[in-house]
């Protein structure tokens, strides 16, 4: 039962342009949200995140977008460089005192940006 | 100031060995993690430990083991390695137990065979 849905496993996209990367979770319970980046051969890197009782975070050119209603998470990259091509993994977690911080990813889309 | 370091970064098995990995942590932090990460999954929790001395299972625990038996060091073990054991395995750990601060090692590439 996977709970963090990412079901683009791959979108390619032109410098300058803009990156839009989805995100779909089932659990209601989740109300803290992130999205890590990851380079081959690495550890996954914080990038972003975003609290449920807000919609939108910004952080340079990063923004995370969210929506309860449809839960719904989106990050947008503007403009989109080529050192951002990666992969993106969004994550969920809850910030109740059992969490313990654990995180429940999505699968992963791997962005390319093209020169 | 080296954050968390995995080792070994890969290894090959043979099906049915047993092998242990170490994360260590130079940054004083209560809590520890392990991931795996598979092709289409993602990564998925196996085990974690929120001090000295304690650990919980996570979401994937069959076939893992684990200890903490000092702060700064998780140690994950599979006693007898199967082929669904190949994966990416990510240490993580975090000052606060809250889902922002996490800190992840570079990985250990295990494959068995």
């Amino acid at each position: 039962d996977q709970q963090v849905k990412q079901n683009s496993p791959s979108l390619s996209v032109q410098e300058g342009r803009i990156s839009i990367l989805n995100c779909d979770y089932t659990n209601s319970m989740f109300d803290y949200f992130l999205w890590y980046k990851k380079y081959p051969a690495e550890g996954p890197t914080f990038l972003i995140s975003i609290s449920s009782i807000k919609d939108k975070n910004e952080d340079g050119r990063f923004t995370v977008f969210l929506n309860k209603s449809a839960k719904h998470l989106s990050l947008h990259i503007v403009p989109s460089q080529p050192g951002d091509s990666a992969v993106y993994f969004c994550a969920a977690s809850y910030l109740g005192g059992t969490s313990y911080g654990k995180l429940t990813f999505g699968q992963g889309t791997i962005l390319t940006v093209h020169p | 100031n080296a954050g968390v370091t995995q080792t070994p970064k890969f290894r090959v098995l043979k099906t049915g060995q047993s092998m242990t990995l170490l994360c260590a942590q130079d940054m004083n932090h209560e809590y520890m993690y392990w991931y795996r990460q598979d092709p289409g999954m993602g990564l998925r929790l196996i085990h974690y430990s929120v001090g000295e001395g304690t650990t919980a299972k996570g979401e994937v625990p069959d076939g893992y083991n684990v200890s903490r038996l000092k702060k700064q060091n998780f140690l994950l073990g599979l006693e007898s390695a199967a082929p669904s054991q190949t994966s990416v395995y990510f240490c993580a750990s975090s000052f606060s137990g809250t889902p922002y601060g996490y800190t992840f090692g570079s990985g250990t590439r295990l494959t068995v065979v």
